[in-house]
């Protein structure tokens, strides 16, 4: 069965400092699909990047970037040089290929930039 | 070419009342997902289907939920006789054909039962 665990509950960091967000997942698939969402305090869900299990190149976008780990099944998540506008939850979540294909969601960080 | 349309955007009901959630999936979408997320907690998937077929339901509750996706028309999650326990904000999120596509949600309903 699918499960995509984010320990850490909750982040504070000062403005500016780097953090990265942890994210562990189980499947037996060998293509899957993994996603990280940002959730703002206006509540609606932001699509931030889809990563497929056979590329395992690290992504940057901006201030943003992905370290896919297919070894240790990790898919952590930095911010560079954070900002106040960065405060949110953040979820890791994972697709199946096999059997029923829906998205689940890990229990989301909650990260607080501090000014 | 709109996103996934939930409405009502702020839904309240007082206890025993029906809720019905209404999900507008993307222009070309056939596959809805419906997601309850309590008050400072993740979202829990509760049913996928596609045109007029539930295909899992695993997560939805036994009793006063169901959830349609008629030929013609919006996706319709109601709730019958809610509950406190069932404020909540429901998200619905559509796809052309699961993950290898992505998936679009929608900006969610609040539920509040008084």
């Amino acid at each position: 069965a699918q499960k995509v665990t984010q320990a850490q509950t909750e982040i504070s960091v000062v403005e500016k400092e780097d953090v990265t967000l942890d994210c562990v997942y189980e499947t037996r698939d060998t293509t899957y699909y993994l996603f990280w969402y940002k959730q703002p305090p206006s509540g609606e869900l932001v699509f931030l990047i889809r990563r497929n299990s056979f590329d395992e190149q690290n992504e940057i976008s901006g201030r943003y970037s992905w370290n896919f780990q297919k070894s240790t099944s990790s898919f952590n998540f930095t911010i560079t040089a954070s900002q106040v506008v960065d405060s949110a939850v953040y979820f890791c979540a994972l697709s199946e290929t096999s059997g029923v294909d829906k998205i689940i969601f890990g229990k989301g960080t909650r990260l607080h930039i501090l000014p | 070419n709109a996103g996934v349309m939930q409405n009502p955007r702020h839904l309240v009901r007082r206890r025993g009342q029906e809720a019905r959630l209404r999900c507008s999936p993307m222009k070309g979408h056939s596959h809805v997902y419906w997601y309850r997320q309590l008050p400072e907690e993740g979202l829990k998937f509760m049913v996928y289907l596609q045109k007029e077929n539930i295909i899992d339901e695993s997560g939805m509750p036994k009793e006063r939920f169901s959830a349609e996706f008629p030929k013609e028309g919006p996706s319709i999650l109601r709730i019958q006789q809610v509950v406190r326990g069932d404020s909540a904000a429901y998200f619905c999120a559509s796809s052309p054909g699961g993950g290898v596509y992505g998936y679009t949600f929608g900006s969610g309903t609040r539920l509040t039962v008084v």
